[in-house]
């Protein structure tokens, strides 16, 4: 059983479209994020909800909208897709905000603007 | 082999060798490190972890060094492996806890 489950795994668009990326998690965790991973391999973090409610949003540009209907679900939806956004975005949960522990990544989807 | 941190994102060592992987982490208040380690076309894996009260945890062929004085963490491979081939990360929490900050990830290659 995979523990945090991203779909898909792969996405290939065109510049302009709009596109979903999905995440699960069935660890129980409450705080879920969105990391963002460049050609460099840089993990730069873009939101977090606890519970269902926002609690990070980094300098992202507005057309990245996280949506989370429950706190097993952390979903992204990206608008208006730019070459820029080419990258590797990763899921992942942790327990809760504040306890000692680490995150659980989910799989990555490649994202590739063309 | 050693690598050097932030300067030097790549490491390559030959198998049976022992690996230290250096980290400078930014926040003097963190007081909970993370390695991790990435395989291709894999998320990040939990390998180790160490709390601001401690200087040094082993695990399996793993040992993390903290040195709060300068800011560093280290990650110690013993006898590594081909498999042990990856990206590893260090990452700090803050006492605040929202998140973890992740450092400049460092490339090993572990040649047969």
């Amino acid at each position: 059983d995979t523990a945090v489950s991203q779909t898909p795994k792969y996405l290939v668009t065109q510049m302009g479209n709009d596109k979903s990326i999905k995440c699960e998690q069935n660890l129980g965790h409450d705080t879920m994020y969105w990391y963002k991973q460049d050609s460099k391999k840089f993990l730069k973090i873009m939101f977090s909800y606890n519970n269902k409610e926002l609690i990070i949003n980094e300098t992202v540009p507005n057309r990245f909208s996280p949506k989370s209907p429950d706190k097993a679900h952390l979903n992204l939806h990206i608008n208006s897709l730019e070459l820029g956004d080419s990258a590797v975005y990763f899921c992942a949960s942790r327990q809760d905000l504040w306890g000692v522990g680490g995150y659980t990544f989910g799989s990555g989807t490649r994202l590739t603007v063309v | 082999g050693e690598s050097v941190g932030l300067h030097l994102p790549t490491l390559s060592v030959q198998e049976g060798d022992n690996s230290i992987i250096n980290c400078a982490y930014s926040n003097s208040a963190s007081d909970y490190f993370i390695w991790y380690k990435q395989e291709s076309g894999k998320g990040p894996q939990f390998i180790i972890d160490i709390r601001s009260n401690m200087d040094k945890r082993q695990g399996q062929r793993v040992t993390v060094l903290l040195n709060k004085t300068v800011k560093h963490l280290s990650l110690q491979i013993a006898a590594t492996q081909p498999g042990d081939s990856a990206v590893y990360f260090c990452a700090e929490n803050a006492p605040s806890g929202s998140r973890l900050t992740f450092g400049e990830g460092t490339q090993l290659t572990v040649n047969p």
